[in-house]
């Protein structure tokens, strides 16, 4: 059974950092681009960044480039989300998600920037 | 960027009432959208994927269809468990883009 878990969420202030995690099982991790796709409040989805199966290609929307970071660890099936100068903006609940199809997401986890 | 224009916002519907849910795209995208299902504290689960085709173990009251840039999502007897949110999801070219989502309640 295909399962994504996040973790690292909470309360951060604004210009603060968060990492968030995103354990993977179920599937052959390294075979898969992944994503990490946001909700804010009441506002719709908006897809924030993706990786490549080894790590070498990462993109991102305008809205979070030069502050947000993805990376994946392979080896241990782990896909990371490293936000830097957090605003109150990037107030939203996260989901990993398996990229291109986006088939299978996680439960999300809720990042709160608040001071 | 592709935009998705999705509607309603929020559906009141009885049970075995059919149900259709539409995304409407801003350029063409051939079949590559995709239907969710989302309850609330849970993961999002894929119904549809390239516009028609149900997602193994989804009920086959589910239903895609497409014509030009406009996408359906049908449910052709409401169930109680089908109480939810939905949202499509273009994967057509990058930025991929979602639909607003359709709040789906019990008349």
């Amino acid at each position: 059974e295909v399962q994504l878990v996040e973790s690292g969420g909470g309360l951060v202030q604004p210009g603060r950092s968060l990492k968030l995690s995103c354990a993977a099982s179920g599937f052959t991790f390294s075979n898969y681009y992944m994503a990490w796709v946001r909700q804010a409040p009441k506002k719709g989805l908006e897809w924030v960044a993706t990786i490549s199966t080894s790590g070498s290609r990462t993109y991102y929307p305008d809205s979070v480039k030069g502050r947000f970071t993805i990376s994946r660890d392979n080896a241990k099936s782990s896909l990371y989300l490293q936000m830097n100068s957090l605003k109150s903006e990037d107030t939203a609940t996260y989901y990993c998600a398996r990229h291109s199809s986006y088939d299978y997401w996680g439960q999300g986890v809720m990042v709160t920037v608040s001071s | 960027d592709i935009q998705v224009t999705q509607s309603p916002s929020s559906l009141l519907a009885s049970l075995g009432e059919r149900v259709t849910i539409t995304c409407q795209t801003s350029q063409s995208i051939s079949n590559n959208l995709n239907w969710y299902q989302q309850k609330p504290g849970q993961a999002p689960m894929l119904l549809i994927y390239y516009a028609t085709s149900l997602q193994t173990g989804m009920p086959s009251r589910f239903s895609g269809q497409y014509s030009g840039r406009s996408f359906t999502l049908t449910i052709t007897s409401l169930e109680p468990e089908d109480i939810a949110n939905y949202f499509c999801l273009q994967h057509y070219s990058a930025p991929n883009t979602f639909g607003a989502g359709t709040k789906l309640e019990l008349k």
